[in-house]
């Protein structure tokens, strides 16, 4: 979906060095998740943000932090990569509605390989 | 507490029936029940979403019990192209009253001529 994009596309690193993930919107939309992809695994939330000043920890957290630095973008940081942060990492919005859950957008996803 | 929890795979034909069915035992009690299609190398894409007994639209239907423990994800005549992963996604409650939104860990389809 063209509305929500990430950068990069493909990243590959070294163990120890710190890499940022990027996410952008268009969308318009208040909540942003960050998840990850592993092979047999699903989907597993690392953090999302339900607006500019609202961030949460999701169900894998650590090793990673995030930053909201405007409504429509959504950064996920490795501060000290290591081999098993390798999975495929997507951006995620919604919009806040009342009674059902929202509907998830995803990006494309990034790709990321931690030597 | 109970995880979400769908069967790893499945085979089908084109042109038959096909049923996914999803456990959620621990259900957050206002939270909806969605289902997402993935294929390789894409985020995954909105299929449908309900409550409490039957929700069809274009692409397929959903069947959800009254206890909601369970949804199944029912697509009519498949085609190659509906090969993908199929993820159902629900609040789940967790301790201290919060509630955290759980995918499964998908069902891959796989549709043969």
């Amino acid at each position: 979906d063209a509305d929500v994009t990430q950068t990069p596309r493909n990243r590959i690193t070294k163990t120890g060095k710190r890499i940022m993930l990027e996410c952008s919107q268009t969308k318009g939309h208040d909540r942003m998740y960050w998840y990850r992809q592993d092979p047999g695994l699903g989907l597993r939330l690392i953090y999302y943000s339900f607006d500019v000043k609202d961030i949460n920890k999701g169900e894998i957290s650590d090793g990673y932090s995030v930053s909201r630095q405007a409504q429509a973008k959504f950064s996920l940081s490795l501060e000290s990569a290591i081999p098993n942060q390798t999975a495929l990492y997507f951006c995620a919005t919604s919009d806040l509605r009342t009674g059902a859950t929202e509907t998830q957008y995803f990006g494309p996803g990034t790709r990321l390989l931690v030597l | 507490l109970a995880k979400t929890t769908q069967p790893i795979s499945m085979d089908s034909y084109e042109g038959q029936e096909v049923n996914i069915t999803c456990s959620h035992n621990n259900i957050a009690t206002n939270d909806y029940i969605t289902w997402y299609q993935q294929f390789p190398s894409q985020g995954p894409r909105f299929i449908i979403q309900g409550y409490k007994t039957k929700v069809t639209n274009e692409v397929a239907s959903l069947f959800i019990p009254a206890d909601r423990k369970s949804s199944t994800l029912s697509l009519p005549r498949v085609s190659l192209s509906d090969t993908a992963v199929y993820y159902c996604l629900v609040g789940e409650k967790k301790a201290m009253g919060r509630r955290a939104l759980t995918f499964g860990s998908g069902t891959r389809l796989q549709v043969q001529p």
